[in-house]
């Protein structure tokens, strides 16, 4: 079964740096794009971008370009969510997920998710 | 941005009651819309993809309908593990966007 595997929840203070990892079960982790979808309390979903392990090839959502990076090792199956500096308004759950395309039509839609990563950025 | 609303925010309803949840595009957006269900402290699980395919495992009494900027979820009868929050997406252009989520509670 294909599972993405996230990190461990996070403790850190504003102005740290921080890296979260999601690993991918299953030989298939090249060929499918990996996103990011951000959670705040009590809030809904906000998709942060994506990127394909076969090449690297990374897109952002506009409220999220320069403010995170993405990136991935295929080597290990495992795709990564950075901050530089966090604020405090980075505290949510981050999920990664799949993104697949549907094969009648050029729908995209998020099928398989981890189990999110817990930020918490505190002073 | 596609914008997506959903309505109602919330709702209170019982077990065997017939549930319908809707989504509305800003644009249209085909039939490129999918749902999702999040129960407390879970990560959300996709229900129904490109408006109305059922996903492998997702009982029958969740359905979907629509195309263009109007979408609908029905549950048929709500059974006792469908009380949670549901999230509309639209799969037709980056950046991906969800509804605001509706959340079923119990009457």
């Amino acid at each position: 079964e294909v599972q993405l595997v996230q990190s461990g929840a996070e403790v850190k203070k504003p102005g740290e740096s921080l890296k979260i990892s999601c690993k991918g079960s299953g030989s298939s982790f090249t060929k499918y794009w990996i996103g990011w979808v951000r959670q705040m309390p009590g809030k809904g979903l906000e998709w942060m971008g994506n990127i394909y392990p076969g090449d690297s090839d990374t897109r952002y959502s506009p409220s999220f370009q320069g403010q995170v990076t993405m990136s991935v090792d295929k080597s290990i199956s495992t795709a990564y969510l950075q901050w530089n500096t966090l604020k405090a308004s980075d505290s949510a759950t981050y999920y990664c997920v799949r993104k697949m395309v549907s094969s009648s039509s050029s729908a995209w839609y998020f099928d398989l998710w981890g189990r999110g990563t817990l930020v918490t950025v505190s002073s | 941005d596609i914008q997506m609303t959903q309505s109602p925010s919330s709702l209170s309803a019982s077990v065997g009651d017939r549930v319908t949840i809707t989504c509305r595009a800003s644009q249209s957006i085909n039939n490129y819309l999918n749902w999702y269900q999040q129960k407390p402290g879970k990560a959300p699980n996709l229900l129904i993809s490109v408006a109305s395919t059922l996903q492998s495992g997702v009982p029958s009494r969740f359905s979907g309908s629509g195309s263009g900027t109007d979408f609908t979820l029905t549950i048929s009868s709500l059974q006792p593990e469908d009380f949670a929050t549901y999230y509309c997406q639209q799969g037709y252009n980056s950046p991906w966007t969800f509804g605001q989520g509706t959340t079923v509670e119990i009457k």
